[in-house]
């Protein structure tokens, strides 16, 4: 059953801590990328990476980190540098290249505590 | 600056009934442009792409329409069904330079009874 999974569907952050959203994908796809979404904006992204060991920033990447160590996983850390983490964040990955369909996961929700 | 910007921003119809809704863009030079709907609390699911040289696309009930000299592009909606509430995201993808896509904020369809 091939897919985007991202985990957990909520999660709770206090002030000053560090958290870490989870995505995994099956498809075999080089490229992988970050996105959050507040109500009535469009998608920003965050970060993305089209191959292991290599990612680059997007519009809104302060206060965010990733690592791609893995072809299929893709984790965000949210820092306690971002100042306002509330948000809905999706993950997406696509065959190589940024011009490729982009398959996205189910979000995280973040709440700040 | 590449933009997306969608109309309405919000529509309520009745079941039953068409509607079109509309996708202006500044993303240049072009690539491809695609429709995606979006479930309150999911990720964004693709409908169709577009290339440059395409001016419609179907996929069931959604057919769009894609006018690359005014860079306009609709997508219409027949015989609308109350699984069609969703919001519905345009995005454009630029041909060269950092391939990123640029997201529309999307248009709010509610599909009453």
């Amino acid at each position: 059953d091939g897919g985007i999974t991202q985990s957990p569907k909520y999660l709770f952050r206090k002030e000053g801590q560090n958290v870490t959203l989870s995505c995994e994908q099956n498809l075999n796809h080089d490229a992988m990328y970050w996105y959050r979404q507040d109500p009535g904006q469009g998608l920003r992204l965050i970060y993305y990476s089209q191959i292991v060991n290599d990612f680059q920033k997007g519009d809104i990447a302060e206060g965010y980190s990733v690592s791609r160590e893995k072809k299929e996983s893709f984790p965000l850390t949210v820092t306690s540098a971002q100042k306002n983490p509330t948000a809905f964040y999706l993950c997406a990955s696509s065959t190589r290249g940024t011009q490729e369909t982009q398959y996205f996961g189910p979000g995280t929700r973040l709440l700040v505590l | 600056k590449n933009q997306v910007e969608q109309s309405p921003q919000s529509l309520i119809i009745l079941e039953g009934k068409n509607c079109t809704l509309q996708c202006n863009y500044t993303v240049s030079p072009f690539s491809n442009l695609r429709w995606y709907k979006q479930d309150t609390g999911r990720g964004p699911v693709s409908l169709t792409i577009m290339t440059f040289s395409e001016n419609t696309k179907s996929n069931g009930r959604y057919t769009a329409t894609l006018d690359a000299d005014t860079k306009q592009s609709s997508l219409h909606i027949t015989a609308s069904q109350l699984s069609d509430s969703a919001s519905y995201i345009c995005v454009v993808s630029p041909r060269g330079g950092s391939y990123i896509p640029t997201f529309g904020r999307g248009t709010s369809l509610i599909v009453h009874p």
